[in-house]
């Protein structure tokens, strides 16, 4: 069964940055897409971007591009999310995502069956 | 970048009846449309992909339906844990996806 573990809770200052991880355990990495997604505080979900391991290029979505960056470390299976220059506007609970199919059994396209349980960001002074 | 719109914002439904959710995509996404569930304080859940096929252990009271830019969620005979909110995906392109933004199912 796969299963997407989450790095824990950060608390991060305006203007810094944060990297969360996902660690992915009981099936194949590099041939899934990943994705990320986040919620803020009473929001909906709102996707982020994704990666393909074995590609290890990602594609990010519009209002994003430029501060955020998703890679892989296919020694660890893990995936990462990197956000910067943070405001207030980014506290919200962090999402990753993967497809149970092979990017080749479903064509590169971002479902999301499994998913991560989390990663809270609170960006505050 | 694909613009997912649902209906109605909440939908007030007495349990045993059925509820119909709404899907709107600013272009075709064919039939890469997906539905999650998601409870309080949980991850969401996907409830359907294809627009119309059940994931794994979904009961068959969920019900996807549309293609193009028009979709559809019913959810017939309401229980009590089917009470969440219900987000609509559009997965049509490689790595590229987008989100509605909600419909809370509440009890009236």
């Amino acid at each position: 069964q796969v299963q997407l573990v989450q790095s824990g809770a950060e608390v991060k200052k305006p203007g810094a940055s944060a990297k969360v991880s996902c660690k992915a355990s009981g099936g194949t990495f590099t041939n899934h897409v990943f994705s990320w997604v986040r919620q803020a505080p009473g929001q909906g979900l709102e996707w982020m971007g994704g990666i393909i391991p074995v590609f290890g290029t990602a594609d990010y979505a519009q209002r994003f591009q430029g501060r955020v960056t998703i890679t892989t470390d296919e020694s660890t299976s893990t995936a990462y999310l990197q956000l910067n220059s943070l405001s207030s506007e980014d506290t919200a609970m962090y999402y990753c995502a993967r497809t149970q199919e092979t990017y080749q059994e479903i064509g590169g396209l971002p479902l999301m069956d499994v998913w991560g349980q989390g990663t809270t960001v609170t960006v505050s002074s | 970048e694909i613009v997912m719109t649902q209906s109605p914002a909440t939908l007030s439904v007495s349990p045993g009846e059925s509820a119909i959710l709404s899907c709107r995509a600013s272009q075709s996404v064919y039939s890469n449309l997906a539905w999650y569930q998601q409870k309080p304080g949980q991850t969401p859940r996907l409830l359907i992909y294809g627009a119309s096929t059940r994931a794994t252990g979904i009961p068959a009271r969920f019900i996807g339906g549309g293609s193009g830019t028009e979709f559809t969620l019913t959810i017939s005979s309401l229980q009590s844990e089917d009470f969440a909110v219900y987000y609509c995906q559009q997965y049509n392109k490689w790595l590229r996806g987008s989100f509605g933004q909600g419909t809370k199912v509440e009890i009236k």
